[in-house]
């Protein structure tokens, strides 16, 4: 079936540094979602991109969709405290409900 | 307005027995998706529902089953409950079935 395959898989970082994870596929997508999820709790939407090169902000978040539909990177400046949890991308839109997630970023940040 | 709500937030059942998980989607979002997550499968698709009609369903055994109701709240039913099934039940809603959709904080299930 469909894979992702997310990057890294962790990543220890300091507090104010910038951060930088992808997700590359072998398959053409047209929908790229960034999720991020704290402990206990539900992933939460981040970025979605719906066009290929399109490039969408969120604070000191950025993401882009991959000329080739089939890659994707989330990046996050000055990076803080409570930027600490799991980020996972995902593509939607080719069956109903249905949304296929990557094996997901570990991020810890170091005060 | 109110987020997904899902209950119960912590369960722990026994090998064998069954459970019931109920998920209350955002008011007027009319889909429903169901995800098990775990560290070694990470998040699996389950299952879809839309006006109480099931539309899409994943790679699970028949021990997982689920239904939406007229009010599009759903439930998700797990029978004979394995130790493999111990995993984090996320339940999503949207308006159509389109990519916006919201998670809720989920459903700790522990089989013992």
């Amino acid at each position: 079936g469909q894979q992702l395959n997310q990057s890294p898989q962790s990543m220890f970082i300091q507090e104010g540094e910038d951060v930088s994870m992808n997700c590359t596929s072998s398959s053409i997508f047209n929908t790229w979602l960034w999720y991020k999820q704290d402990p206990g709790e539900g992933p939460v939407l981040l970025i979605a991109l719906y066009k290929a090169g399109e490039l969408t902000s969120n604070g000191r978040l950025t993401a882009q969709f991959g000329i080739t539909r089939k890659d994707s990177f989330l990046n996050i400046s000055a990076s803080i405290p409570s930027d600490v949890g799991i980020y996972f991308c995902a593509f939607g839109g080719t069956s109903y409900g249905k949304l296929t997630f990557g094996q997901g970023t570990i991020l810890t940040v170091h005060p | 307005k109110a987020g997904v709500t899902q209950t119960p937030r912590y369960l722990i059942k026994t090998r064998g027995q069954q459970v019931t998980l109920s998920c209350s989607p955002i008011s007027g979002h009319r889909s429903v998706s169901w995800y098990q997550q775990t560290p070694g499968q990470g998040l699996q698709f389950l299952f879809e529902y839309f006006s109480e009609t099931q539309r899409n369903k994943g790679n699970f055994p028949g021990r997982f089953s689920g239904r939406q109701f007229s009010n599009s709240r759903s439930e998700m039913n797990v029978s004979t409950l394995e130790l493999g099934d111990s995993a984090l039940y996320l339940c999503a809603s949207s308006w159509g079935g389109e990519n916006g959709y919201t998670f809720g904080s989920g459903t700790r299930l522990t089989v013992v």
